[in-house]
């Protein structure tokens, strides 16, 4: 079966550089989420999107954005990268953004190294 | 941010060896989730809980879904190499306006030679 596919797998940026991560959803799931996870620590919420409109916002910093277009894939955008960006970044899609079957299924992440 | 309590935080245990961990919360949840990430991976998803009391099996896992809607556990039976890695508990809270999850901090498994 398809699962969430994420590119690139890494991404290597020097400090104050941007960057942009891919992210398409598992076919028919509306609902894409972003986590930043770190060395040995739990993914981290940043932002979520259900039918292209911005559901639920977490950690995200403002130098970040993001967008859900309208074949449902995703975009996050990160500008004047620090080195604590560093960091596992996943993306996870769902059948809806609520109820109680709305699991979320993860990408296989991209690596970002801030030098 | 909102955290469950997971613990063990790791394990260290012999093949063949059973293994349970759980999750615990100060408040209800309306499902319960358990996944394990290999490193350098995304999350995979394990076993979904949806009421309480449910108990629910997937080979050699076994996860249930607390009474009190506060908590989780999850058993592996006949631990092998391949069980390695970190798993981690997610739930959504019992919220009209939140539907975030919320993650334990993971338990790492370890296999002994």
């Amino acid at each position: 079966a398809a699962g969430v596919i994420q590119s690139p797998r890494h991404l290597i940026k020097e400090k104050r550089e941007t960057a942009t991560l891919k992210c398409y959803p598992i076919p028919r799931h509306d609902t894409v989420y972003w986590y930043q996870q770190g060395p040995g620590q739990d993914p981290q919420f940043l932002i979520s999107f259900y039918e292209k409109m911005q559901s639920d916002k977490g950690s995200i910093p403002d130098r970040f954005s993001a967008q859900q277009f309208s074949d449902y894939h995703s975009e996050l955008n990160m500008s004047s990268l620090e080195l604590g960006d560093s960091a596992l970044y996943f993306c996870a899609s769902s059948l809806g953004p609520r109820g109680a079957k709305n699991i979320q299924y993860f990408g296989a992440g991209t690596r970002l190294s801030v030098l | 941010g909102q955290q469950l309590n997971q613990s063990p935080q790791s394990m260290f245990i012999q093949e063949g060896e059973d293994v349970s961990m759980n999750c615990t919360s100060s408040s209800i949840f309306n499902t319960w989730l358990w996944y394990k990430q290999d490193p350098g991976e995304g999350p995979v998803l394990l076993i979904a809980l949806y009421k309480a009391g449910e108990l629910t099996s997937n080979g050699r896992l076994t996860a249930q879904f607390g009474i009190t809607r506060k908590d989780s556990f999850l058993n592996i039976s006949a631990s092998i190499p391949s069980d390695v890695g970190i798993y981690f508990c997610a739930g959504q809270p019992r919220s009209d306006s939140n539907y975030q999850l919320i993650w334990g901090a993971g338990t790492k498994l370890i296999i002994k030679p």
